[in-house]
C-alpha cells in the first residue's frame, strides 16, 4: 500500500520552543493531509486539514498561530508547534489520501511523539 | 456523518475468529463503513471498508447488514499481533475527513 511517513519519530524540546513535523506521501500525490493529536488513552482527534497551495482549516478549539501548517508541495505538509508547553505534549499523526479519490482508504505516518519539557 | 456505536472492549483467544461489531444506525444511503485500527503508539492502519456488499480482503472481512444499520468486521484467525484498538468509522462519499470515536480495544489472548 501507499506510504506516509512522518518525521520526526519523537522529539523531546524545551518549553517555550518552536518543533516542525513533517509528513510526506512517499509514492502518491495528496493534495489534501489531515493532521491529528491523541493524548494517551483518547482517541484521534483531527486539527486541521492540510490544503496543497492553500491556507489549512483547522478545527474549531485548535489555535492557528500556535499549531502553524505548511503544504508547500502535492507531497509534503509540515506541521510547526510554536511557543511549545507542556500540555502541547502528545502524539501527532498525519494522514494522506489519493488525490481527487475520497472513497478509498487514507494512509496514516507512524507518528509524532511529542514531550515539551 | 453518522455516528457509531462499538464496545470499548473485546477479548479473543489466538487462533480464533474476531468478529467485532459496530453500530451505525443513522447511517445515510452514501456513506460508507471505514474499519481502521491502531497498534499501541503507532499510527491507524487501514483495514477494510464497504458500502451495502460484504467486503473481503487478506487482512480481514467486512459483513454489512441489509439494511445497513450495523456491521461486523472479522478477523478469522486472530493472533497476538492483532491486538489493538479497532475503529469503525461511518463516512459520506466526498468527504475526505475521519472522525474517529473510542473504538473497540480487541485483547488476543495466547
Amino acid at each position: 500500500g501507499a506510504v506516509v511517513s512522518q518525521h520526526p519519530s519523537w522529539v523531546i524540546c524545551k518549553s517555550g520552543t518552536s518543533v516542525k513535523i513533517e509528513c510526506r506521501s512517499l509514492d502518491f500525490q495528496a493534495t489534501t493531509m489531515f493532521w491529528y493529536r491523541q493524548f494517551p488513552k483518547q482517541s484521534l482527534m483531527l486539527m486541521a486539514t492540510s490544503n496543497e497551495g492553500s491556507k489549512a482549516t483547522y478545527e474549531q478549539g485548535v489555535e492557528k498561530d500556535k499549531f502553524l501548517i505548511n503544504h508547500a508541495s502535492l507531497t509534503l505538509s509540515t506541521l510547526t508547534v510554536t511557543s511549545a508547553h507542556p500540555e502541547d505534549s502528545s502524539f501527532y499523526i498525519c494522514s494522506a489520501r489519493f488525490q481527487r479519490q475520497a472513497n478509498t482508504e487514507a494512509f496514516f505516518g507512524q507518528g509524532t511523539r511529542l514531550t515539551v519539557v | 456523518d453518522a455516528k457509531t456505536t462499538q464496545p470499548p472492549s473485546m477479548d479473543c483467544a489466538e487462533g480464533r475468529a474476531a468478529n467485532l461489531p459496530c453500530n451505525h444506525s443513522t447511517i445515510s444511503g452514501n456513506e460508507y463503513v471505514y474499519w481502521y485500527r491502531q497498534i499501541h503508539s503507532q499510527g491507524p492502519q487501514y483495514i477494510i471498508h464497504g458500502l451495502k456488499n460484504n467486503e473481503t480482503n487478506e487482512m480481514a472481512s467486512l459483513i454489512i447488514t441489509e439494511d445497513r444499520k450495523s456491521s461486523t468486521l472479522i478477523l478469522p484467525h486472530a493472533t497476538l499481533r492483532d491486538t489493538a484498538v479497532y475503529y469503525c468509522i461511518v463516512q459520506r462519499a466526498g468527504s475526505y475527513q475521519l472522525t474517529f470515536g473510542k473504538g473497540t480495544k480487541l485483547s488476543v489472548i495466547p
